[in-house]
């Protein structure tokens, strides 16, 4: 099986300023996607961004962008001028897409948002 | 409305009880997942199913059972309820085919068994 590697239990961050969060996988596999999920104090699982495997190009959702090394097995997420409501669990999934629809995840790291 | 819902969103049961939890979904997708959230372990899969007919064991599915009564209710069961399945559940769904890549994920459930 996959393994979904995240080394930063919890990490902190100015209001306004930077932060990238590191995740780095175990796979033979060449095609597939990975992901990272924002879990809030509300318990809900929300998609922050997906990047598929075959893209070179990193993938950018507002403030959130990727950087996707695939040699190296390195899936990481950067946030911009980072806001208290980004305060929350993060974990970076991975999905193979030729041996069937099962999700790994890492085991999250706790983002702090200090005002 | 929320496109996948569980019931019940807390419950507190006891050792040796039987316990249900239910997931709905109104995303008209095909496929479903049970895993659980464990503190320092992130999600693990319990049970997924492909279709109505389709169910598959995930990667801790011992001292669980499901049942898959439509293509939009996926219901996880404990028979009989241990402390060390307290836990976070949570049910979610994806497409099929190339839409398969995403999964959404219902509310969550927290199961407390003492």
């Amino acid at each position: 099986a996959q393994t979904v590697t995240q080394s930063q239990p919890e990490m902190s961050v100015q209001e306004a300023e930077t932060v990238t969060l590191s995740c780095t996988y175990d796979t033979s596999e060449s095609d597939y996607y990975l992901f990272w999920y924002k879990q809030p104090p509300s318990r809900q699982m929300i998609l922050v961004i997906r990047q598929e495997a075959y893209k070179q190009q990193n993938a950018t959702e507002n403030r959130f962008s990727v950087n996707f090394q695939k040699a190296a097995k390195s899936f990481s997420l950067k946030i911009s001028d980072s806001q208290l409501g980004d305060a929350a669990m993060y974990f970076c999934a991975y999905r193979s897409r030729d041996t069937g629809n099962q999700f790994y995840f890492g085991t999250g790291t706790s983002l702090t948002v200090i005002p | 409305d929320a496109d996948v819902t569980q019931t019940p969103r807390n419950r507190i049961t006891k050792t040796g009880k039987r316990i249900m939890l239910e997931c709905s979904q109104t995303k008209g997708h095909d496929r479903m997942y049970w895993y659980r959230q464990d503190p320092g372990l992130g999600l693990r899969l319990i049970y997924y199913s492909f279709d109505v007919k389709d169910i598959n064991k995930g990667e801790i599915s011992d001292g669980y059972s499901v049942s898959r009564q439509a293509q939009a209710k996926f219901s996880l069961s404990l028979e009989s309820a241990i402390p060390n399945q307290t836990a976070l559940y949570f049910c979610a769904t994806s497409d099929f085919g190339i839409r398969a890549d995403t999964q959404y994920f219902g509310p969550g459930t927290r199961l407390t068994v003492l």
